[in-house]
């Protein structure tokens, strides 16, 4: 069974403060998604990463693919309570059947 | 664009009625996929449909789940009978696949958050 693991799980932080939130798996995948849900609402496509090493940037957010397509990282500049909600990785594979592993997902929470 | 549209958006009901939960995708999305979030195990995939047939149900928890995708723009994900341990939200999602097998992002609707008591 191919796991995508998610950590910190919760994080709760102030205003103005910097975080990255981990994606971590054994398996290799072709791609690699983030998506924020916020209460009520479904997961919201944020970027994907399909090149190992690949760094993307939306605005404060900077998300990474590790060089053996493994693992990503989202790290957030400057958080705002905006940015307040769940955080999801996917994986998913070439041959692409839209078939994506969703990892636990990482709660955050900044504080005005 | 009116984005993936699910019905009902909250379900309460008891132990062992039938549930049926509704999904319209986007128009001229070809892919639809079901999926079930709970805080224990996240984001699960039930089942997907590529042009109305389904391709993988092998998420499909019990033989009580079934999924039918009668045309296009319609799907309904089935319950019968249901129990608590059922109680989630379950997502809908659609995509375009287009002939070299590559998908556009997924757009999820949002949700329909069952309840069974």
């Amino acid at each position: 069974t191919q796991l995508l693991e998610q950590s910190p799980q919760f994080l709760s932080i102030q205003e103005g403060e910097n975080l990255t939130v981990y994606c971590n798996s054994s398996s290799v995948f072709s791609s690699l998604q983030w998506y924020r849900q916020e209460p009520g609402e479904g997961p919201v496509l944020l970027v994907t990463v399909v090149t190992g090493g690949e760094v993307k940037k939306l605005k404060r957010l900077t998300f990474q693919f590790g060089d053996a397509r493994k693992d990503s990282s989202l790290h957030i500049t400057a958080a705002q309570p905006g940015d307040t909600g769940l955080y999801l990785c996917a994986g998913g594979h070439s041959g692409n059947t839209g078939k994506l592993i969703f990892g636990q997902g990482t709660t955050l929470q900044v504080k005005p | 664009d009116a984005g993936v549209i699910q019905s009902p958006r909250h379900e309460v009901t008891e132990m062992g009625q039938e549930v049926t939960l509704r999904c319209k995708p986007i128009s001229g999305h070809n892919s639809l996929f079901w999926y079930r979030q709970t805080m224990m195990r996240g984001l699960e995939l039930l089942i997907y449909f590529n042009n109305n047939v389904p391709i993988d149900d092998s998420g499909m928890p019990e033989d009580r789940f079934s999924a039918k995708m009668p045309n296009a723009s319609f799907s309904t994900l089935k319950i019968q009978p249901s129990e608590p341990r059922d109680s989630a939200v379950y997502f809908c999602a659609s995509s375009l696949r287009t002939a070299h097998g590559l998908h556009s992002p997924l757009h999820f609707g949002n949700g329909t958050r069952l309840t069974v008591t």
